[in-house]
């Protein structure tokens, strides 16, 4: 079925060090790919999306690029801040187009 | 504009006791989803609704109920809560599928059964 994986979290990271959270999907035809990201005491918000193979997309300084030949998105930042310090969600439309299914939440804490 | 806002933040409950959560949007959205976010588990879907007067269930609907009687308002209802339902629940609104609406959540709800 339908499913999304992420890599295992945390991730622990200096200031300004390069990120990169890995996405790979499982799914029915190409859907459009999100991440979404989830401040501590919040709700999800969404960070980027793409719609189409290759397309990049990118918000913040994060990029992520929609590689159909690798099921894959993923989430790469250059120079992390300790403000980027959260949860990341990959996720995409379910074939019926009626939800999003979401990975399990990769948590990123940066440390100055 | 509010957005997605989300009632009660906090609740607790004893094993046995109802509640019904409740959420708003205040943007003209057909699509309105019910999620609980546990530890290790990501967010997972509960119930959804596609419009005013419908509901469907999603991936773990068991002792969950909705109702969308109001296009704006989406009620999660647990009829008699147990522990393994303590969890944070997010309510979340989109204005359809489509590759450029994008999904509003609201800040949760977080629920202890005792």
């Amino acid at each position: 079925g339908d499913s999304v994986t992420q890599m295992e979290g945390p991730v622990t990271l200096s200031e300004e060090a390069f990120l990169t959270i890995n996405c790979t999907y499982t799914a029915t035809g190409y859907p459009s790919l999100f991440w979404y990201v989830q401040y501590p005491g919040e709700g999800l918000q969404l960070l980027l999306k793409a719609t189409k193979a290759d397309d990049k997309g990118s918000n913040k300084g994060f990029e992520a690029t929609y590689r159909k030949e690798t099921t894959s998105f993923h989430l790469e930042k250059g120079s992390v801040q300790v403000s980027d310090s959260a949860v990341y969600f990959c996720a995409f439309d379910n074939q019926a187009g009626t939800a999003l299914i979401f990975g399990k939440g990769t948590t990123l804490s940066v440390s100055s | 504009n509010a957005g997605v806002t989300q009632t009660p933040k906090f609740r607790v409950l004893k094993t046995g006791q109802s509640m019904t959560l409740l959420c708003a949007q205040d943007m003209n959205h057909e699509y309105m989803y019910w999620y609980r976010q546990d530890p290790g588990m990501g967010l997972r879907l509960i119930h959804y609704s596609v419009g005013e007067g419908t509901t469907a269930k999603g991936e773990v609907p068991d002792g969950y109920n909705v109702s969308r009687l109001k296009k704006q308002n989406f009620l999660l209802g647990l009829e008699s809560a147990a522990p393994s339902q303590t969890s944070v629940y997010f309510c979340a609104s989109r204005l359809a599928p489509g590759d450029y609406n994008e999904q509003f959540f609201g800040p949760g709800t977080r629920l202890t059964v005792l």
